[in-house]
């Protein structure tokens, strides 16, 4: 099964605050994805990538900015961290429209801004 | 905009009994349906998918019927065990700029009573 890791696991943060979040896959998987998980809401999706290089806007990207500076890694930047943006957050990976559809996700980061 | 409707919050079953859980989404250009296990804690784990040119697909315990027509698509499972209690996620395809990703339901809170 595809590996998707994420770090920090929790993070704690000061309103105005610059976070970053961080997702590593290991298969090789072309897209990867953002998505944040809140109650009542279930999962949102923030940014996306096609390839290094590419970052794509989501449903909910404003607050957000994303990076891919490679393959494996794609990040979520929080450049000026509120309140409104605690929540636990999810990478994923994939190749949707592909021969295989599924997502992997990873085990998710819990943020709390205070 | 496009979205995914889970129309069960909560579904309390005995042990033996069958769940449902049901799911309707507006994109008409949706073709891939999947169903996630979220048990508490933890990330999003695939269990079943379904895609738009079959209308049925059993593995094992778990059954997903797909009605075009209706857009409305459903995850039976049968036999129920203590181990399905979790939360459970539909979602649909959508398009996106350059690609595809998915829009989630809301979750539906699986408890399984011995």
């Amino acid at each position: 099964e595809a590996a998707v890791t994420q770090s920090p696991r929790n993070k704690v943060a000061v309103t105005g605050g610059k976070v970053t979040l961080s997702c590593n896959q290991t298969n090789n998987h072309n897209n990867m994805y953002w998505y944040r998980q809140d109650t009542g809401h279930g999962l949102r999706l923030i940014h996306y990538s096609y390839g290094a290089g590419s970052t794509e806007k989501g449903d909910i990207p404003d607050g957000y900015k994303a990076s891919r500076p490679s393959q494996e890694n794609f990040s979520l930047i929080l450049e000026l961290a509120t309140p409104s943006q605690t929540s636990v957050y999810f990478c994923a990976s994939g190749e949707l429209g592909g021969r295989q559809d599924t997502q992997y996700f990873g085990p998710g980061t819990r943020l709390l801004v205070l | 905009g496009e979205k995914v409707e889970q129309h069960e919050s909560t579904l309390s079953v005995r042990e033996g009994d069958s769940a449902v859980i049901n799911c309707t989404y507006t994109d008409t250009a949706s073709s891939y349906f999947p169903w996630y296990k979220q048990e508490a804690g933890k990330g999003l784990h695939f269990v079943i998918d379904i895609r738009s040119n079959v209308d049925r697909k059993q593995s094992q315990r778990l059954i997903v019927l797909l009605d075009k027509k209706a857009k409305r698509f459903s995850l039976h499972i049968t036999a129920t065990q203590p181990e399905d209690s979790a939360i459970y996620f539909c979602a649909a395809s959508r398009g996106y700029q350059g690609g595809r990703a998915l829009i989630f339901g809301t979750g539906t809170t699986v408890s399984v009573s011995p």
